[in-house]
């Protein structure tokens, strides 16, 4: 138990749904992740939330929408998905402070597939 | 940009020290992170090193960093069947926001 908890564990949608992933984290920290993982792709980093901040990867297509309602959940929005979505979506947090380590806290993972 | 390697695959027998290793590019690197990931599970720090120093020992693991050459290993001693994972290899720049670059991964695989 790592502290970070990721809802649903395995979703199966199809390209016309709209559906949402849950990530809470339990350990009081400032800042939240979300990742995706492929298959022959290195861990790409989605969307950061730190401190009411949004960062984004400017390469992540509009139709993954994250919404960082307080500092301990956040959601992974989609809608109209393609099948080259389909992977797995880490979400993470750590307490960052300039200058120190990145220690990131990671979440079981949510296995996408879109049909 | 950055970027970090990694072979793709290491087979190690029970009892026998792995090796995993990693390379990158950012001369900047403040920190250099190694993460586990089991099946089904999202991905562990196991340990980390800050940028000045060239050695990390932690009970089994010892990470060895080549600041001049870029590079950066784990050495798993003694290892077991439940060091069978992912392996990754990772680098921040703290002085630029803490974003993190991972390496693809060493799948580590522990016969008996």
């Amino acid at each position: 138990e790592t502290g970070v908890t990721q809802t649903p564990r395995h979703l199966v949608m199809g390209m016309t749904n709209k559906k949402s992933l849950k990530c809470e984290q339990h350990l009081g920290h400032n800042a939240m992740y979300w990742y995706k993982q492929s298959a022959k792709k290195p861990l790409e980093l989605m969307f950061v939330y730190s401190l009411e901040e949004r960062v984004e990867n400017n390469s992540v297509p509009s139709r993954f929408s994250p919404e960082c309602p307080n500092s301990s959940h956040l959601f992974l929005h989609l809608h109209t998905l393609q099948p080259e979505d389909s992977a797995l979506y880490l979400c993470a947090s750590s307490q960052r402070k300039q200058g120190r380590a990145e220690k990131l806290f990671f979440g079981s993972g949510t296995q996408l597939s879109v049909l | 940009g950055e970027d970090v390697e990694q072979s793709l695959f290491l087979s190690v027998r029970e009892g026998d020290s792995s090796v995993i290793n990693c390379t990158y590019t950012d001369s900047s690197s403040t920190y250099l992170y190694w993460y586990k990931q089991e099946p089904g599970a999202g991905l562990q720090l196991l340990t980390y090193i800050f940028s000045n120093m060239d050695m990390k020992q932690d009970q089994r693991l010892t990470v060895l960093l080549n600041k001049k050459d870029k590079h950066l290993s784990l050495r798993i001693a003694d290892t077991q069947t439940g060091d069978s994972a992912i392996y990754f290899c990772a680098e921040s720049e703290g002085a630029a926001g803490n974003k993190l670059t991972f390496g693809g991964g060493t799948r580590v695989l522990v016969k008996p």
